[in-house]
């Protein structure tokens, strides 16, 4: 199956800090990535799409300035975590469409990365 | 508003049991529905999924039942294991491949 590898897996930084999270499609083109935020024993809640070569969409009451999300290759996106606070502290997961879409509709999920912000 | 309704959020089962997980969706336009498992510190991986055109998919011990008039969907996983301990998510999308929104998750214990 098609692998998606995130980077760190898991970061602890000093509130005030930005700290980036790196998604990569290994085997497979990916023009389209979600970004997923899960805090304990809760669902997986979609962040934003990240679109390779154009601005994000992000989901209503999710800051854009603060959750920074860049697509510059088709195998990579980046989540930025901004002037990171303590409430930030969560687990971001992404996944990654492939490009052709498969015909099962699967989306590849990554292995996730737990943030906690001192 | 929870376009996906998962019930119930823990479910306790004996080894061999049958483990039975529900889902409800409100959003007509959803044609893509997938159950994945997560392991605590682990991303989601896809278990199973089905398509509205179909009633019912079996792979292995997972079974998928889907009510499309009802707008429901259930997991059943037959002579469950210690192993399959783990939180399930069922989730929907309006086109292949597209965003998922995902249930609340059921968190399942199976018993020795």
């Amino acid at each position: 199956g098609a692998v998606v590898s995130q980077h760190p897996s898991w970061v602890i930084c000093k509130s005030g800090t930005s700290v980036k999270i790196e998604c990569r499609s290994l085997d497979f083109q990916a023009t389209t990535m979600f970004w997923y935020r899960q805090f304990p024993k809760q669902s997986l809640m979609l962040m934003a799409t990240s679109n390779e070569g154009s601005k994000a969409t992000y989901e209503q009451g999710v800051e854009k300035d603060k959750f920074l999300i860049n697509h510059a290759s088709l195998t990579l996106s980046t989540l930025t975590v901004t002037s990171a606070h303590p409430e930030d502290s969560s687990f971001y997961i992404c996944s990654a469409n492939p490009s052709p879409i498969k015909s099962t509709g699967e989306l590849f999920f990554g292995e996730g990365s737990r943030l906690t912000v001192l | 508003q929870q376009q996906v309704k998962q019930s119930p959020q823990s479910l306790i089962v004996q080894k061999g049991g049958i483990s039975i997980i529900n889902c409800a969706y409100e959003n007509t336009a959803f044609d893509y529905f997938p159950w994945y498992q997560q392991f605590p510190g682990k991303g989601p991986a896809l278990l199973i999924a089905i398509r509205p055109d179909v009633s019912e998919k079996k792979e292995g011990r997972f079974t998928i039942s889907f009510n499309k008039s009802a707008k429901q969907f259930s997991l059943h996983i037959m002579d469950s294991q210690p192993g399959d301990s783990a939180t399930y998510f069922c989730a929907a999308s309006g086109n292949a491949g597209n965003m998922l929104t995902f249930g609340g998750g059921t968190r399942l214990m199976v018993k020795p």
